[in-house]
């Protein structure tokens, strides 16, 4: 089976613009999860998705948001950027939800200057 | 609320040594599952290990196993004949309550 894909790979945005990013689940899975991670805190988690509903929402301003779609693929989106959103951004699936294995994706790399 | 602790920031050891790296965790939870993950600098989260809370049997995965305490909430790694490979960050995780905990890693580094 094909691993969790995640695109883009890379993007550079500036302040105040949005961004999209999107993940492709294994085959089969049908929960995605979102962190963001940064050298100074390490792997925060943002939001879980199943059946294309929110079950889960970590300590995150509203700015970033989510969605799952019928095919279990998912985008998370940040509007008004800030320089501290620059991370990398991993999207985990597993096949159920909570005490399934997550699977990682290669994650997408934001700056934000 | 979950809880996963690892206090060794850094670790490194020799290539072919052997080396634990330490994770503790708090929950109320009974029903747990608790991984271990690589994540190399290409940054590709990897599963190294998993151990499911109600077996009592350690789980193991080539060069790797685990000390799994249920008692004392420990579940600590053991990487044996360390390969340079092998040089990462690793995350321990708590999976319960419909989440999931990860630590703050610990970065190991072997030594040629």
């Amino acid at each position: 089976k094909a691993g969790v894909t995640q695109t883009p790979r890379y993007l550079i945005k500036t302040r105040g613009q949005q961004v999209t990013l999107s993940c492709s689940p294994i085959s089969g899975h049908r929960s995605v999860s979102w962190y963001q991670q940064t050298p100074g805190q390490g792997l925060q988690f943002l939001f879980e998705y199943f059946s294309e509903t929110q079950r889960n929402k970590g300590n995150f301003p509203g700015r970033f948001s989510g969605r799952q779609f019928s095919n279990s693929r998912s985008e998370m989106n940040v509007s008004t950027l800030e320089l501290g959103d620059s991370a990398l951004y991993l999207c985990a699936s597993g096949l159920y939800r909570g005490q399934e294995t997550q699977y990682f994706g290669p994650g997408t790399r934001l700056l934000v200057l | 609320a979950q809880t996963v602790t690892q206090s060794q920031p850094e670790m490194s050891v020799q290539e072919a040594e052997t080396v634990t790296l330490s994770c503790t965790y708090d929950t109320s939870e009974s029903n747990y599952y608790l991984f271990w993950y690589k994540q190399p600098p290409s940054r590709q989260m990897i599963l190294v290990i998993r151990q499911e809370a109600y077996k009592q049997q350690n789980a193991t995965e080539n060069r790797f196993s685990v000390n799994f305490q249920k008692a004392a909430k420990s579940f600590s790694l053991k990487i044996s004949d360390s390969q340079l490979g092998d040089t990462a960050m690793y995350f321990c995780a708590f999976s319960g309550g419909n989440q999931f905990y990860f630590g703050t890693g610990t970065s190991l580094t072997v030594i040629p």
